[in-house]
């Protein structure tokens, strides 16, 4: 079965770090992009960030550029978010999500959420 | 990374046919034929059910269309049934390498 599976949410505190998983199984993990989505309670979807499949790209939203960083282990079929400098409004469900090579997502993970309060 | 501008809500009763759209700009939606449409039950992760503006992935009804013109994308369900009642997003790649959604329709069947 083809699956996606987050890890590593939780309660933070504003300027904190946390850093998220998402193992693949059932799945070519390098084969094509993995993305970070994300969604603030009550909220709607968000882009964060994404890795090429060979691991050599990366790209952020404005909104988290130089305080997130995305990182894929293919041999460990993971992808990773290194969360850093969290602020209040970083408080979301954060989704992995597959590429299908043509600028879509393909396949979800069911989530992880992240709270960052005081 | 403005997002693409959706309805708020949409409603349509059981048979029926119901239009979303999704407006963006030159930089996204008028430039390229890679809008996806995502179908998001309460409480569920995000399905994808088009891409490539109007294709299907594989297990997707076809009573789930898409079409676009100029900067404008849109999604038709037609024959609309109960368990379509969900939420909905588009999703564009832009220039500057970035990707980004719509702000979602909530999709009431009556």
């Amino acid at each position: 079965e083809v699956q996606l599976l987050e890890s590593g949410g939780g309660l933070v505190q504003p300027g904190g770090s946390l850093r998220l998983s998402c193992a693949a199984s059932g799945l070519t993990f390098g084969s094509s992009a993995m993305n970070w989505v994300r969604q603030a309670p009550g909220k709607g979807l968000e882009w964060v960030s994404l890795i090429s499949g060979d691991g050599g790209r990366t790209y952020y939203a404005d909104s988290v550029k130089g305080r997130f960083t995305i990182s894929s282990d293919n041999a460990k079929n993971t992808l990773y978010l290194q969360m850093n400098s969290l602020r209040a409004e970083d408080t979301a469900v954060y989704y992995c999500a597959k590429g299908n090579g043509r600028h879509a997502l393909h396949i979800w993970g069911q989530g992880t959420m992240v709270t960052v309060s005081a | 990374q403005s997002a693409l501008t959706q309805p708020a809500s949409v409603s349509g009763s059981p048979g029926q046919s119901i239009t979303i759209s999704c407006t963006g700009t030159s930089s996204d939606i008028g430039s390229y034929n890679l809008v996806s449409w995502y179908q998001q039950p309460p409480g569920k992760a995000p399905k994808l059910m088009i891409y490539e503006v109007s294709k299907w992935p594989s297990g997707v009804s076809n009573r789930f269309s898409g079409s676009k013109s100029g900067n404008t994308a849109s999604l038709t369900i037609s024959g609309l049934q109960a368990e379509d009642e969900a939420d909905y997003y588009c999703f564009s790649y832009a220039r500057s390498t970035t990707w980004v959604f719509g702000g979602g329709t909530k999709l009431t069947v009556l």
